[in-house]
C-alpha cells in the first residue's frame, strides 16, 4: 500500500482568497497522479490525472502542479468561492500497479 | 448519459443476513472497482477488476466477494455481513487501471 500524506488536513479560507494544499507519495516507480474533487453528499469526480515530472494542469481556478522526483504535487485554488468548498483526494499510482491508493484528503471551507 | 449506478443506495441490515449491492457502467469500461470510506480514513479498495472475469483484492478484501460476468456489472456481495462493515460504499469504473474513475453515488450501509 503506498503511503499518501495530504496536507493540511482541513482549511478553511475565506471568499476570495487563494490556498494551496500539498499531496505527498513515494517517487520510487511512479506511474500517475490522480486529484479528485468530492463535494459533501455527492459522490468524487476526478480533476486531473497527471504524469509528466513539472505537469501543470488547470480548470478554470483550480490548478495543480507535480514533482514527480521529489514525490509531491500541489494543487491551487485561485480566488476561493463558496462552491469550492469540498474535499479534495489525491491518489498516486505506482507502476505496475493496478490500484490508485488515495489519500485521507484537504477538506477545504470557504467562508462567505 | 455516462453514468455508473449502485443499488440500493441506503440499506440497514442485521448481521449474517446476505446482501449485495450491484454496480452498472454504461460506459464499456474495462476497469471497475469497489471502494469504503470510513470517518478518518481515505478511501479503501476492496476489490477490482481488470476486465470480464478478472478480478484481484484491493486492500481490505476480508468478508466481501465480487463477480464480473458481464464488462457492465460488478457486484459486491457480503455474503455474512458483521457490524464493522457498516460504511459508506463506492463503486467506480474507468478505461484502464490508470484512467480518471467514474464513481457511482455511493450506498451506505448499516450494519446492526
Amino acid at each position: 500500500i503506498l503511503n499518501v500524506e495530504q496536507s493540511p488536513q482541513s482549511l478553511h479560507v475565506q471568499e476570495g482568497d487563494s490556498t494551496n494544499f500539498t499531496c505527498s507519495f513515494p517517487s520510487s516507480n511512479f506511474y500517475a497522479l490522480h486529484w479528485y474533487r468530492w463535494e459533501t453528499a455527492k459522490s468524487p469526480e476526478a480533476l486531473f490525472v497527471m504524469t509528466l515530472n513539472g505537469d501543470e494542469k488547470k480548470k478554470g481556478r483550480i490548478s495543480a502542479t507535480l514533482n514527480t522526483k521529489e514525490g509531491y504535487s500541489y494543487l491551487y485554488i485561485k480566488g476561493s468561492q463558496p462552491e469550492d468548498s469540498a474535499t479534495y483526494l489525491c491518489a498516486p499510482l505506482a507502476g505496475g500497479n493496478n490500484r490508485l491508493a488515495f489519500g485521507k484528503g484537504n477538506q477545504v471551507v470557504v467562508i462567505p | 448519459e455516462a453514468q455508473v449506478t449502485q443499488n440500493p443506495r441506503y440499506l440497514i441490515t442485521v448481521t449474517g443476513k446476505k446482501l449485495t449491492v450491484t454496480c452498472s457502467q454504461n460506459m464499456n469500461h474495462e476497469y471497475m472497482s469497489w471502494y469504503r470510506q470510513d470517518p478518518g480514513l481515505g478511501l479503501r479498495q476492496i476489490y477490482y477488476s481488470m476486465n470480464v472475469e478478472v478480478t484481484d483484492k484491493g486492500d481490505v478484501p476480508e468478508g466481501y466477494k465480487v463477480s464480473r460476468k458481464e464488462k457492465r456489472n460488478f457486484p459486491l456481495i457480503l455474503e455474512s455481513p458483521s457490524p464493522n462493515q457498516t460504511s459508506l460504499y463506492f463503486c467506480a469504473s474507468s478505461f484502464t487501471a490508470a484512467g480518471e474513475l467514474f464513481f457511482g453515488e455511493g450506498s451506505r450501509l448499516t450494519v446492526l
